[in-house]
């Protein structure tokens, strides 16, 4: 069970737009900023979002993020057949000593 | 750019000591935070814990009592040791960097990733 809740799969066409959410807590999400990792099969996770929606050098601005409350959404644009893996939501947690906090992972399958 | 390139045993048997080691290309110690998490087969992400340039620790409370992350810069690594494993703790692990000087403890640069298997 993880603490960041994420829909298991989402899915789309060439070309379209798709938006997958992470829902937090108040001592994750509620308190700190929201990060986003793409997982290609059999690769390491990569980040493709960070504070909210910067995107690192590299990141096509296809991806976009946004976060509010303990809330937190991806947004792909012109969707791609390369965009197919997981994304992963993350975020830093205050409890105790602070801890990071991952959602359980969107499956996005290109159609 | 910075590599991270990991190292250590992928096999072993129930309640022998898990240990990872991380060497570190291109970049600096210094200012970062570098982290451990883990990925169960078909299943999410977990941070382990992570240590700062200063040697200091943070872990995740339910494996805190069995986990040490320590840092080595005079050989520009850092390594992971988890005592007491488990089936649980079949996984690929991936060791981390923070992304930037601006945001130094989100992992933004990983490693390669390695499958430790516990079995009898």
């Amino acid at each position: 069970q993880s603490v960041l809740t994420q829909a298991p799969s989402a899915s789309g066409t060439p070309g379209q737009s798709v938006t997958i959410s992470c829902s937090g807590g108040s001592s994750n999400l509620g308190s700190n900023t929201v990060n986003w990792y793409q997982q290609l099969p059999g690769a390491a996770p990569k980040l493709l979002i960070y504070n909210n929606n910067q995107r690192p050098s590299g990141v096509p601005d296809r991806f976009s993020g946004s976060k509010s409350g303990t809330s937190a959404s991806l947004a792909i644009s012109g969707l791609q057949s390369e965009d197919e893996a997981d994304y992963y939501c993350a975020s830093w947690d205050v409890t105790l000593k602070g801890f990071w906090v991952f959602g359980g992972g969107t499956k996005l399958t290109v159609l | 750019q910075v590599r991270l390139q990991q190292s250590g045993a992928g096999l072993l048997k129930p309640s022998e000591t898990l240990s990872l080691t991380c060497a570190v290309y291109g970049g600096s110690f210094s200012g970062y935070y570098w982290s451990w998490i883990r990925q169960s087969p078909g299943k999410g992400l977990e941070w382990i814990g992570e240590i700062n340039h200063s040697g200091s620790t943070k872990y995740i409370p339910s494996l805190m009592s069995r986990v040490t992350i320590s840092l080595d810069p005079s050989k520009n690594q850092f390594s992971l040791r988890l005592n007491s494993v488990t089936a649980a703790d079949t996984a690929v692990y991936y060791c981390a960097r923070g992304y930037n000087s601006q945001s130094s403890g989100i992992p933004g640069h990983w490693g390669q990733g390695t499958l430790v298997t516990v079995s009898s």
